[in-house]
């Protein structure tokens, strides 16, 4: 089954600046989603962008998609030390038993 | 009203015994999931069922075996459990297998210790 791998593993930064990470994949997808976990908790939905679909907004969050490049990245402009969590992106394959894989997540640490 | 509810939260057993974990959602969902999650935070999925079939069944050791009584509950009970199984068991669900329309929605997990 294919995984989607988040890059950087770590980000630090301060409180106000962007946070930018990105993931890749193996293998054609349906959908790529992002998902945020805060430590100790469930994995929380953020966004769903499609496969035809290049770029989505949500508040905050930004996430492009690029599928010639097999890869996809998650903006957060003006982080808040609230951001402070694990980023994963997931991927759902396009045909075949549409295996939902997760990534190692870009773990994100927002200094106040 | 938690979506998502597995039980329980923590999970402490000595090596050898067998043990359950129980999920529910209340989301009227068609598939639910169970998913591993490593001291690393790698997530891996372990099986899925679509309306109490299974559809997904990774390469689990067959002492995992989950049982979906109907399609709003999905149980992992786990034989002879070893010091490799501590981890952290999370349940999923999502409207669709692909989790097209809302994405998937996460239990809070179950943290398991084996001792």
């Amino acid at each position: 089954s294919q995984q989607g791998e988040e890059d950087p593993q770590a980000l630090s930064i301060q409180e106000g600046e962007n946070a930018t990470m990105n993931c890749s994949y193996k293998t054609s997808i349906n959908n790529l989603q992002w998902y945020r976990q805060n430590s100790g908790r469930g994995l929380v939905h953020l966004i769903l962008i499609r496969s035809n679909e290049r770029e989505k907004h949500s508040g905050r969050l930004r996430v492009t998609l690029d599928t010639s490049k097999k890869s996809s990245s998650l903006l957060i402009t003006a982080s808040r030390a609230a951001d402070t969590a694990s980023y994963f992106c997931a991927t759902a394959s396009s045909g075949g038993s549409y295996i939902p894989t997760f990534g190692r997540g870009t773990s994100l640490i927002v200094h106040p | 009203d938690t979506a998502v509810s597995q039980t329980p939260k923590y999970l402490v057993t000595q090596m050898g015994n067998d043990k359950s974990i129980k999920c529910e959602q209340n989301l009227g969902h068609d598939t639910m999931y169970w998913y591993k999650q490593d001291s690393k935070k790698f997530l891996k999925i372990m099986f899925s069922y679509n309306n109490k079939e299974l559809i997904i069944n990774e390469t689990v050791p067959n002492r995992f075996s989950p049982k979906s009584p109907d399609k709003a509950h999905l149980n992992l009970h786990i034989n002879s459990l070893e010091l490799g199984d501590s981890a952290v068991y999370f349940c999923a669900s999502s409207q669709h297998r692909t989790g097209q329309a809302y994405g998937y929605t996460f239990g809070s997990g179950t943290r398991l210790t084996v001792v």
